[in-house]
């Protein structure tokens, strides 16, 4: 059981160049999310996929897409990659409903855009 | 707005000291609670998860509290050791289908030998 498995772990873009993050889980979880984590401070929700077949944008969805490919699968697209998306991006996912309803972390995408 | 305060920003104890780590929050309507431990260059891993009748959760060395009519949380740690060294991140959610969160900055943890 792997958890949430994020690809690739590193990545250096130029200004304008794009890229997808690859994000699966293996938890049979409906909701899946991506985040990005700046330098001292919390993660910040981009886009969210409550389950298969939807998305909704989170708090700074501008240049990203997602795709909700199956229910194991939701990737992050950036199609002109900005110094301003520097940062360490995290997928999550969840067992949707219920009071508790943990969220399962990803080791992480570092991505650096010069 | 949703906001998490958490305090302080970063904090540096000996091995084998106590410490107590704040959060306040305003998120509305309130689901859950939890702290999460992030170790550098990791992803944020669980430690304790209440919901609003809970008043304290424990795991291992980790004690949360919870107070939800003055929204305040804490993070006690007992007898700290060095593997203890991370960002302690304080997440509340929302009682929505989603379950969407809103995350704290976290407090910068270094436990010293």
């Amino acid at each position: 059981n792997a958890g949430v498995t994020q690809t690739p772990k590193f990545q250096v873009l130029k200004t304008g160049q794009s890229m997808t993050l690859q994000c699966a889980q293996d938890m049979n979880h409906n909701s899946m999310y991506w985040y990005r984590q700046d330098p001292g401070m919390g993660l910040r929700l981009i886009y969210y996929s409550a389950s298969e077949g939807t998305t909704d944008k989170g708090e700074v969805p501008n240049g990203y897409n997602v795709s909700r490919l199956n229910k194991r699968e939701f990737s992050l697209r950036l199609e002109s990659a900005a110094p301003s998306q520097t940062s360490v991006y995290f997928c999550a996912s969840k067992l949707a409903g219920g009071l508790v309803n943990e969220q399962f972390f990803g080791p992480g995408t570092r991505l650096t855009v010069l | 707005k949703n906001q998490v305060e958490q305090s302080p920003q970063s904090l540096i104890i000996l091995e084998g000291k106590n410490c107590t780590l704040q959060c306040n929050y305003t998120v509305s309507p309130f689901s859950n609670l939890r702290w999460y431990k992030q170790d550098t260059g990791r992803g944020p891993v669980s430690l304790t998860i209440m919901t609003f009748s809970e008043n304290t959760k424990s795991n291992g060395r980790y004690t949360a509290t919870l107070d939800a009519d003055t929204k305040q949380s804490s993070l006690h740690i007992t007898a700290s050791q060095l593997s203890d060294s991370a960002s302690y991140i304080c997440v509340v959610s929302v009682n929505t289908n989603a379950g969407k969160s809103t995350f704290g900055d976290g407090t910068t943890l270094t436990v010293k030998p």
